[in-house]
């Protein structure tokens, strides 16, 4: 039982540039979040999806797509890397709502350029 | 405007002492609060999670506190150990906004 992974874990990009940063999750959560985090700041979550085929938007959606194909991967789409999205991305899993506990991944670092 | 606010920043304890950290928060409705452990390049994990009945919540040698009125937590840390430093998150969830609030954490250092 891996619990939630991120892959890959560090990542440069030079502006422009696309990406797409994956989790995956074996614990058959329904709930999947994208957080980002910056020095001094709180996580601000950015999309979220409640069940396989649906996204919606949370705090910071400007920069960032999502696709939830199969129940157990959401994955984290930056189309053209922006020196302002350089930060460290976590993903999280819940078995419900958000008002019950979340499961966060490693995180991944991103640089971009 | 709801927030979250945690205290202090940062703090540095030698091994073996007492120590406890502060959240205040103005999140309107509550339906309940969390802590989360975090270490350094790791994830967040919980700790407690606690709803507006509960005062107190034990998780080994962490103590959560919750006063709903005043709108305060408190997470006490006995005994620290060096695996003790990492970040400490306070996080309230609004049910009426059903939305997370972080707040910003505060950075412990246990020092042998």
């Amino acid at each position: 039982n891996a619990g939630v992974t991120q892959t890959p874990k560090f990542r440069v990009l030079k502006t422009g540039q696309s990406m797409t940063l994956l989790c995956a999750q074996d614990m058959n959560h329904e709930y999947m979040y994208w957080y980002r985090q910056d020095p001094g700041m709180g996580l601000r979550l950015i999309h979220y999806s409640v069940g396989e085929g649906t996204t919606a938007k949370g705090e910071v959606p400007d920069g960032y797509n999502v696709s939830r194909l199969k129940k157990q991967n959401f994955l984290l789409g930056l189309e053209s890397a922006a020196p302002s999205q350089t930060s460290v991305y976590f993903c999280a899993s819940s078995y419900g709502t958000a008002k019950e506990t979340q499961y966060f991944g490693p995180g991944t670092r991103l640089l971009v350029l | 405007k709801n927030q979250v606010e945690q205290s202090p920043q940062s703090l540095i304890i030698l091994e073996g002492k007492n120590c406890t950290l502060q959240c205040n928060y103005t999140v309107s409705p509550f339906s309940n609060l969390r802590w989360y452990k975090q270490d350094t390049g790791r994830g967040p994990v919980s700790l407690t999670i606690m709803t507006f009945s509960e005062n107190t919540k034990s998780n080994g040698r962490y103590t959560a506190t919750l006063d709903a009125d005043t709108k305060q937590s408190s997470l006490h840390i006995t005994a620290s150990q060096l695996s003790d430093s990492a970040s400490y998150i306070c996080v309230v969830f609004s049910g009426g906004y059903n939305k997370l609030i972080f707040g910003a954490g505060t950075r412990l250092a246990v020092h042998p």
